[in-house]
């Protein structure tokens, strides 16, 4: 099984471009998130998805979009970078308890120069 | 909300020597503990986790957790570490609502030879 995946592994953007961060898990998990990680801080939770069709807010949303129209895909979408997005982005799915481990990906990247 | 404090930022020890890695969590409901590592350059990985029960969990590696309901900690113990546990650990909490894991900073272990 492949698990979780995360592409790309790594990206610079200029301010104000946009991209997709894309995530897939073949586990047929119902629950996905995004988290970022920034230095010192931990994870930061940034969306998650409870199943195909449904997302809600973590605590930090602002300038990213997701969307979930499959169970296995949940890409996060980053509108007119800043600087300020620059970290290491990772998803996670688990099973749909909310109790069982998260599974992550290997990350992504990401400057904002 | 709940929060996750973890007291040490950086930890380093001489092999063979043991760790303990401390964590505590504020919740106004019953939580789920657990600890994760993450490895350079990769995502997180499940160590161990309390859900109910014993307050004693076992994990992988030789590592070891005690739930203290009274004094609000999670603390992760391994009797004698190795180099290859050199990696940062994140405690992480999510209560019986679900779907929200809250990790702590995290500790960067440091093992010596």
């Amino acid at each position: 099984n492949a698990g979780v995946t995360q592409t790309p592994k790594f990206r610079i953007l200029k301010i104000g471009q946009s991209m997709t961060l894309q995530c897939t898990q073949d586990m047929n998990h119902n629950y996905m998130y995004w988290y970022r990680q920034d230095p010192g801080m931990g994870l930061k939770l940034i969306y998650y998805s409870v199943g195909a069709g449904i997302t809600d807010k973590g605590e930090v949303p602002n300038g990213y979009n997701v969307s979930r129209s499959t169970t296995e895909d949940f890409p996060l979408r980053l509108e007119l970078a800043a600087p300020s997005q620059t970290s290491v982005y990772f998803c996670a799915s688990e099973p749909g308890t909310g109790f069982e481990k998260l599974f992550f990906g290997s990350g992504t990247q990401l400057s904002v120069l | 909300a709940q929060s996750v404090t973890q007291l040490d930022s950086q930890v380093p020890v001489f092999e063979e020597a043991p760790v303990e890695l401390r964590c505590n969590y504020s919740s106004s409901v019953s939580v789920y503990l657990f600890w994760y590592v993450q490895y350079p350059n990769q995502g997180l990985q499940l160590l161990l986790k309390y859900l109910s029960g014993s307050t004693l969990v076992k994990g992988i590696n030789g590592f070891e957790a005690e739930f203290n309901k009274s004094q609000t900690s999670f603390h992760l113990r391994k009797p004698s570490v190795h180099i290859s546990d050199t990696a940062e650990y994140f405690c992480a909490v999510t209560t019986n609502y679900g779907q929200n894991f809250v990790f702590g900073p995290g500790t960067r272990l440091s093992v010596l030879p």
